[in-house]
């Protein structure tokens, strides 16, 4: 089964506030992906997280990795309505498969 | 560069019929997935390829999903026979490295 917990399921928000999606796993993760899947699209690679504590950073998107890497967080200041879409985290395992999170949907309100 | 290449986009069929699903990865990656995507979840690692061998597919039901990749490059992905409970999105992806670079899915109907 999954690994990685994604919170919240959805988000809706008014078009300027910030969102967070949250990212938790039980275990030590060796690094964390962040993609963002539009809505009736394909999922697209956003970053990839690897060190302890890293935070990254694409125009109003924030990435952190948390100290005990079991736990990442993808922050977006201003929302647009060009963010709508479904954020998942997922992690790398074994010869690079991957385990993906649920996914937190995100709605925008103009 | 083109991106991954996959066909059919949608395809309806009815239970217990087959199916077959095609993907042509991007030019050079080794690497080769194939994910099924339920409605309102997360892609779910059906099989992985490295060139023409497989490398993961613990969690694929092999008693009536099979998935080729002969000379290594393009894939198809077999469902037979299909069950109403198949009905998701199926994506492939490859890879050089860590990133995955995902194809625009086959949305699969199974009524």
């Amino acid at each position: 089964g999954q690994q990685v917990m994604q919170i919240p399921q959805y988000q809706h928000v008014q078009e300027g506030e910030d969102f967070t999606t949250y990212c938790n796993s039980s275990t030590t993760l060796s690094n964390i992906q962040w993609y963002k899947q539009r809505p009736g699209g394909h999922p697209v690679f956003l970053i990839q997280l690897v060190k302890s504590g890293e935070v990254k950073k694409q125009k109003r998107l924030t990435f952190q990795f948390g100290e005990a890497k079991k736990n990442s967080s993808l922050h977006i200041t201003a929302t647009q309505t060009t963010d709508v879409g479904t954020y998942f985290c997922a992690e790398t395992y074994n010869n690079n498969d991957m385990r993906f999170g649920a996914g937190t949907r995100l709605t925008v309100k103009p | 560069e083109a991106g991954v290449a996959q066909s059919p986009r949608y395809k309806i069929i009815e239970k217990r019929q087959s199916v077959a699903f095609w993907c042509n990865p991007i030019s050079g990656h080794a690497t080769l997935y194939w994910y099924q995507q339920i409605l309102g979840q997360g892609p779910k690692l059906l099989i992985q390829f490295q060139n023409n061998g497989v490398v993961d597919d613990s969690q694929l039901p092999k008693d009536r999903f099979s998935a080729e990749r002969l000379k290594g490059v393009d894939s198809t992905l077999k469902i037979q026979p299909a069950k109403l409970e198949d009905s998701a999105v199926y994506l492939c992806a490859s890879s050089l490295a860590a990133v995955q670079f995902f194809g625009q899915g086959t949305r699969l109907t199974v009524v």
